[in-house]
């Protein structure tokens, strides 16, 4: 099926590790997103891309990176994981820009 | 920067007609869009604004005022399965707000 695949669903960090979340669409989307959702919260933009190449920070870039080498990919970066990362990340992509988003199913982090 | 401001929570009926206001500040305006998110699920996209006035699909509805920087999203004959939250985003950045949680009642 055609959508933004996220992997993995569910990990277990321990503090100081480092791990990278996957995002991969297959629209041809230029448009991607990362989002942190805290329990009872809304969505907090990470990171954001453009296009292959071109990417940009969010209200809340700290402690992550991202790269875009591919139109598909979008991988986020965690460096020295710590408990306040602990969230659920959901990536999204569009054609549009101003709307129509796609959003993954979302990873679950714990930090412990 | 950019803020929404929306209400935390709205309960409704079955079969009644519900509205979640949202009011927004930003220096630029490239239109406002709603999203579904049933506990904590992947958000789903369910209507955009980009001009005054009100787009219709189906059972929902949104609305827009940018002289007010104002909107609203509008839910007819309510069903037990429109419980759930529902964020306005204010287009570009695709900045969320806080979200609205909907119980809709027997």
């Amino acid at each position: 099926n055609a959508g933004v695949t996220q992997t993995p669903k569910f990990r277990i960090l321990k503090i100081g590790q480092s791990m990278t979340l996957q995002c991969t669409q297959d629209m041809n989307h230029n448009y991607m997103y990362w989002y942190r959702q805290d329990p009872g919260m809304g969505l907090k933009l990470i990171y954001y891309s453009v296009g292959a190449g071109i990417t940009d920070k969010g209200e809340v870039p700290n402690g992550y990176n991202v790269s875009r080498s591919t139109t598909e990919d979008f991988p986020l970066r965690l460096e020295l994981a710590a408990p306040s990362q602990t969230s659920v990340y959901f990536c999204a992509s569009s054609s549009q820009g101003a709307y129509g988003y796609t959003f993954g199913s979302g990873t679950r982090l714990t930090v412990v | 920067g950019q803020s929404l401001e929306q209400p935390s929570e709205v309960t409704a009926v079955e079969g009644a007609i519900v509205q979640i206001n949202c009011t927004y500040q930003t220096s630029g305006f490239y239109g406002l869009s709603w999203y579904q998110q049933h506990d904590g699920g992947a958000p789903t996209f369910l209507s955009y604004n980009a001009l005054d006035g009100l787009e219709e699909t189906g059972r929902f509805s949104s609305f827009l005022s940018r002289s007010d920087s104002y909107g609203y999203l509008l839910l007819q004959e309510l069903q037990m399965k429109d419980s759930a939250s529902y964020f306005c985003a204010l287009g570009g950045k695709l900045i969320f707000g806080q979200g609205t949680e909907l119980s809709v009642k027997p």
